[in-house]
């Protein structure tokens, strides 16, 4: 039962557009989310989080929205670059449980030049 | 800036070898995290430690063992390793673990083939 859920598995959008990747969660006690990007043979490397008491945080040229009534978050990058291409994976976490990460499948997006 | 290092990179093991994974992490984190990724899967947690000399299961611990042996090593061990544990492995540490927003450093992963 994925808790987290990236229903997209790819995107491909034009240098210079927005790029909107998007996450669904079901447990409600999740109350802190975090976006982190992947490049091949790489790590993941921490991009951008939000906090639940908070609809939205902006970063640059990355901004998460989180809509907690719909349990939907969503990253934009505005605009987006050929380097932005990798994966993109949602996590969340609660309190709960300790600050244990809860992943997305992740989201392959391909930025065109 | 070596952040978080794991060894080794690649590794093929046969079905009922064991193998122990290293990583270390140069941050004074105190929490250290244990990873596997498989194909269209996210992140699983295997083990971690909040602390040095704790360490408490994740969402998939069966068939793993960590040790913490210091504030900088955490080491996941497979006693008998089976097709199943072919994965990627990844490391990953954060300054403590009930700071939300600390976020997890990770490593470049440990890829894992057992035939």
């Amino acid at each position: 039962d994925q808790q987290v859920k990236q229903n997209s598995p790819s995107l491909s959008v034009q240098e210079g557009r927005i790029s909107i990747l998007n996450c669904d969660y079901t447990n409600s006690m999740f109350d802190y989310f975090l976006w982190y990007k992947k490049y091949p043979a790489e790590g993941p490397t921490f991009l951008i989080s939000i906090s639940s008491i908070k609809d939205k945080n902006e970063d640059g040229r990355f901004t998460v929205f989180l809509n907690k009534s719909a349990k939907h978050l969503s990253l934009h990058i505005v605009p987006s670059q050929p380097g932005d291409s990798a994966v993109y994976f949602c996590a969340a976490s609660a309190r709960e449980y300790g600050n244990k990460l809860v992943f997305g499948a992740g989201t392959i997006l391909r930025v065109k030049s | 800036n070596a952040g978080v290092t794991q060894t080794p990179k690649f590794q093929v093991l046969k079905t009922g070898q064991s193998m122990t994974l290293q990583c270390a992490q140069d941050m004074n984190h105190n929490s250290m995290y244990w990873y596997r990724q498989d194909p269209g899967m996210g992140l699983r947690l295997i083990y971690y430690s909040a602390s040095e000399g704790t360490t408490d299961k994740g969402e998939v611990p069966n068939g793993y063992n960590v040790s913490r042996l210091n504030k900088r090593e955490f080491s996941l061990r497979l006693e008998s390793a089976a097709p199943s544990q072919t994965s990627v492995y990844f490391c990953a540490s954060s300054e403590w673990a009930t700071f939300l927003d600390q976020p997890q450093h990770f490593g470049d992963g440990t890829r894992l083939s057992i035939l």
